[in-house]
């Protein structure tokens, strides 16, 4: 079975353009989030999908970030426009029911985000 | 405002010997912990975790304990390895909603010297 996979695994972008990032969550998983963790910091909680509805977004920084998850199967995170503080590490996570524990969330490799 | 903290950034064993990683958390909501680890280039990986209605949970070499009152966790890998060199992330969930969405620590980066 694949596990999570995210696309690209390292993007370099400058400050003001747009960078789109893409999760596929492992095949019938329900719950999709998004984690970003920023240079030294700890991993922080973004947002998280039930199929294609947004269950909680209180973790997206500002509304320069986009999430979408189309269908229900794989997600976008769009930055726009990027400023530098965005750059960091972004993973992504799924889980197979609704009421899945914890420790069920199975972690993608993450994409490096440089914004310079 | 930091919920779950790792006070030390990293921590170095012999291999053979135990290590001992700590963990503080803040919020009293918490009621279910778990543990990570992450190697360079990957995502992290689950490895133990902890209901708050337990204070030790065991898995091979690796045990977690829980003291709700100090609202402090542990885990600790015997014997150690070279292996197990990795940062290790102490994250934590409230299971509101259902969401159960994890807070994390900032890792405590762990080098089992052979």
């Amino acid at each position: 079975e694949a596990g999570v996979t995210q696309f690209p695994s390292h993007s370099v972008i400058e400050k003001g353009q747009t960078v789109t990032l893409r999760c596929d969550p492992i095949s019938g998983h329900d719950n999709l989030y998004w984690y970003r963790r920023v240079m030294g910091k700890e991993i922080k909680f973004l947002l998280h999908f039930v199929k294609e509805s947004k269950q909680d977004e209180s973790g997206m920084p500002n509304n320069r970030f986009l999430a979408e998850r189309t269908g229900g199967t794989y997600s976008t995170l769009k930055v726009q426009p990027a400023e530098l503080e965005d750059s960091g590490v972004y993973f992504c996570a799924s889980s197979q029911e609704r009421l899945a524990l914890p420790y069920e969330q199975y972690f993608g490799p993450g994409t490096r985000l440089t914004v310079t | 405002d930091q919920q779950v903290k790792q006070n030390s950034p990293s921590l170095s064993v012999q291999e053979g010997r135990i290590s001992i990683l700590n963990c503080d958390y803040t919020n009293s909501m918490f009621d279910y912990f778990l543990w990570y680890k992450k190697y360079p280039a990957e995502g992290p990986t689950f490895l133990i975790s902890i209901s708050s209605i337990k204070d030790k949970n065991e898995d091979g070499r690796f045990t977690v304990f829980l003291n709700k009152s100090a609202k402090h966790l542990s885990l600790h890998i015997v014997p150690s390895q070279p292996g197990d060199s990795a940062v290790y992330f102490c994250a934590a969930s409230d299971g509101g909603g259902s969401n159960y969405k994890l807070t994390f620590g900032k890792g405590t980066l762990l080098t089992v010297n052979p």
